[in-house]
């Protein structure tokens, strides 16, 4: 599976929008790019997915760009809730994809 | 749906002493996975299970893990004897399928202590 790249922290306004970027450069055409993300002390929460098109669902949206080697999930408006750790993974359709590398991820912090 | 659910949510034991984590997965999900997180690290995978069945275990760290999933339902992860570097928080995922198109649902993990 692909790498990803993300930045080690954010902060954010509460009520703006919250855009946290990942690159994968290094993606092939059968990998999705999926976004978890772990609020303290509880267990990894999946937001979204996707593999070529941008999806949006009741929590975020995903933005992938054209040669998808970089993506951007969208908190549309940041809540004190959402300061959390934020992953961002590729897997492929083909293996297992619970083998994924969740790396360090993006801290981010939502401020009043 | 309900949920993933692990048991217990935290555990002190002794080192040398046996534990025995329990995971409940999401009804009629047959894609079970262990992970665990150590001090400082990141989150880690341990093994895969498809209903009963070890599909992949290659991230267990030695022979004093035991994974089990009798029955396809819920699964069990034993660590014996227990050493202080066992210490750290297990989360267990289930997926309807195996592959990339398919979310992992996780539990709130067990946090575990070796003194």
């Amino acid at each position: 599976d692909a790498k990803t790249t993300q930045p080690t922290s954010m902060d954010c306004a509460e009520g703006r929008a919250a855009n946290l970027p990942c690159n994968h450069s290094t993606i092939s055409g059968n990998e999705y790019v999926y976004w978890y993300r772990q609020i303290h002390s509880q267990g990894p929460q999946y937001i979204i997915h996707g593999l070529k098109n941008n999806e949006t669902n009741e929590m975020a949206s995903l933005i992938i760009t054209e040669d998808r080697k970089s993506s951007t999930l969208i908190l549309p408006h940041a809540t004190l809730r959402d300061t959390a750790v934020y992953y961002c993974i590729v897997s492929s359709i083909n293996t297992n994809a619970g083998k994924s590398t969740f790396g360090d991820g993006t801290t981010l912090t939502v401020k009043p | 749906e309900a949920g993933v659910t692990q048991f217990p949510s935290h555990s002190v034991i002794e080192k040398g002493q046996t534990v025995t984590l329990r995971c409940d997965p999401i009804s009629g999900h047959d894609n079970l996975y262990w992970y665990r997180r150590v001090m400082g690290k990141e989150i880690k995978f341990l093994l895969h299970f498809v209903k009963e069945s070890k599909q992949d275990e290659s991230g267990m760290p030695n022979n004093r893990f035991l994974a089990e999933r009798t029955g396809g339902t819920y699964s069990t992860l034993k660590v014996q004897p227990a050493e202080l570097e066992d210490s750290g928080v297990y989360f267990c995922a289930s997926s309807q399928n195996r592959g990339g198109n398919s979310p992992l649902h996780f539990g709130n993990g067990t946090r575990l202590t070796v003194t």
